[in-house]
């Protein structure tokens, strides 16, 4: 099946920097991806729709300067947490679909300090 | 909107009882189902799906029902092992949105020797 990585697995950070999260697929081209946040215990809510080439979709209570998106080639989109506070901490997942299928990847845990 | 509801967790099985988790819908129009699963350190991989009333989606001895005059899509297993302990999402998607899917909070399975 297809294959979406992320890099980094984890990361920490201390307040007030910002983070980059890379979401690649490995072999298929992705021309949307998806980025959703993971709160323990909790479900995955979608943050944005990354188009390639355009801007991203962001859904509602998003703040789209907090959380920039890039979808700057087929197969690598980038989100990058802007000002990271300790509520930013988080899981963020991306994925991507072929057809009416989701791929997703493993994940990234992001600590604020 | 489309909402989601699954059963809270953790459910804990011995090896080889009968498995449900509960899964009940509500969206306009006429969704597409999904459940996913998420091992530990994994990133979510679709289980099953099924994309119609009454259509019956299974996978490794999982087995799902759409059931439209219930909205609902209960997952069912009927001899669980330990490699099925995991988290699983119910999940829809409603045609026409670009495969945004919208998901349950996760059911946490545990499964005992």
């Amino acid at each position: 099946g297809a294959v979406v990585s992320q890099h980094p697995s984890w990361v920490i950070c201390k307040s007030g920097t910002s983070v980059k999260i890379e979401c690649r697929s490995l072999d298929f081209q992705a021309t949307t991806m998806f980025w959703y946040r993971q709160f323990p215990k909790q479900s995955l809510m979608l943050m944005a729709t990354s188009n390639e080439g355009s801007k991203a979709t962001y859904e509602q209570g998003v703040e789209k300067d907090k959380f920039l998106i890039n979808h700057a080639s087929l197969t690598l989109s980038t989100l990058t947490v802007t000002s990271a506070h300790p509520e930013d901490s988080s899981f963020y997942i991306c994925s991507s679909s072929i057809g009416d299928t989701q791929y997703f990847g493993p994940g990234t845990r992001l600590t604020v300090l | 909107g489309d909402s989601v509801t699954q059963m809270e967790g953790p459910v804990t099985l011995s090896e080889e009882a009968f498995l449900t988790i509960n899964c009940t819908y509500t969206a306009t129009g006429y969704p597409s189902l999904f459940w996913y699963v998420q091992y530990p350190g994994e990133g979510l991989q679709l289980l099953l799906k099924a994309t119609k009333a009454d259509d019956k989606g299974s996978n490794k001895g999982f087995e799902a029902t759409y059931r439209k005059e219930t909205t609902s899509f209960h997952l069912e297993k009927g001899s669980v092992q330990v490699s099925d302990s995991a988290v699983y999402f119910c999940a829809l998607r409603t045609t026409g949105t670009a495969s945004k899917l919208t998901f349950g909070t996760g059911t946490r399975l545990q499964v005992t020797l």
